[in-house]
């Protein structure tokens, strides 16, 4: 069954240096997303991806936040000066319809 | 504001009787609504969904009620099992939003033997 993979699965970094996530797709996927889970606390909306373009992002996403899909499989976040509270658990997820969505197992990011 | 709250106390339930979880919406028209399941560490997984226009949906032992009027949606698991015991989360999609999940905070259910 085909599945959304994600790694690392853990990644450590020091405050202030810059993490990339990545993720796979399911293949004939068209809906791309990243949400983020703090410890104990919701599931919260990033982003959401089409068509190669951010179709629409949350007060979360600020200028250190950014995404790519660099060659048709891989979709990536990037933050590039990561602070104590992005300690959580990022989640991607891809969608064939923007109905159902299938996560992955998630990247745990603990900034140290 | 806009709100979407579960059942915030952990559920405990025996083993064969039903579990009903709640999920209620306030300042949100949403296209439709959907729950998953989510263990410890694992991302969350995609159980079942329902649309405003839609009373009831069922599969396998679940089954799906929602209630636009009441802003309401009740999830059921019938003849419940220990391998039901994870956290059930509810989400909302709206209208022209691209797929974008609001989730619920989640309800802990736990079946025992």
């Amino acid at each position: 069954e085909p599945e959304v993979t994600q790694t690392p699965s853990h990644q450590v970094t020091q405050m202030g240096q810059e993490v990339i996530l990545r993720c796979v797709p399911i293949s004939n996927h068209l809906y791309f997303y990243w949400y983020r889970q703090i410890l104990g606390q919701k599931v919260e909306f990033l982003v959401s991806f089409y068509n190669n373009e951010i179709s629409e992002k949350s007060e979360i996403f600020d200028d250190q936040f950014s995404v790519e899909r660099p060659d048709g499989s891989n979709f990536t976040l990037k933050i590039r000066s990561t602070k104590l509270e992005d300690s959580a658990m990022y989640f991607c997820a891809s969608s064939p319809d923007r109905s159902e969505a299938f996560f992955g197992q998630g990247t745990r990011l603990t900034v140290v | 504001s806009q709100k979407i709250e579960q059942n915030s106390e952990a559920l405990n339930i025996q083993e064969g009787k039903t579990a009903t979880l709640t999920c209620n919406y306030t300042n949100y028209s949403p296209a439709y609504l959907q729950w998953y399941r989510q263990d410890p560490g694992r991302g969350p997984v995609f159980l079942l969904l329902i649309r405003e226009n839609e009373k009831e949906k069922r599969k396998e032992r679940l089954k799906v009620t929602f209630d636009t009027t009441l802003k309401q949606s009740l999830f059921h698991i019938t003849a419940s099992q220990p391998a039901d015991s994870a956290t059930y989360l509810c989400a909302l999609v709206r209208n022209n939003q691209g797929g974008k999940l609001i989730f619920g905070q989640g309800t802990e259910l736990s079946v025992k033997p």
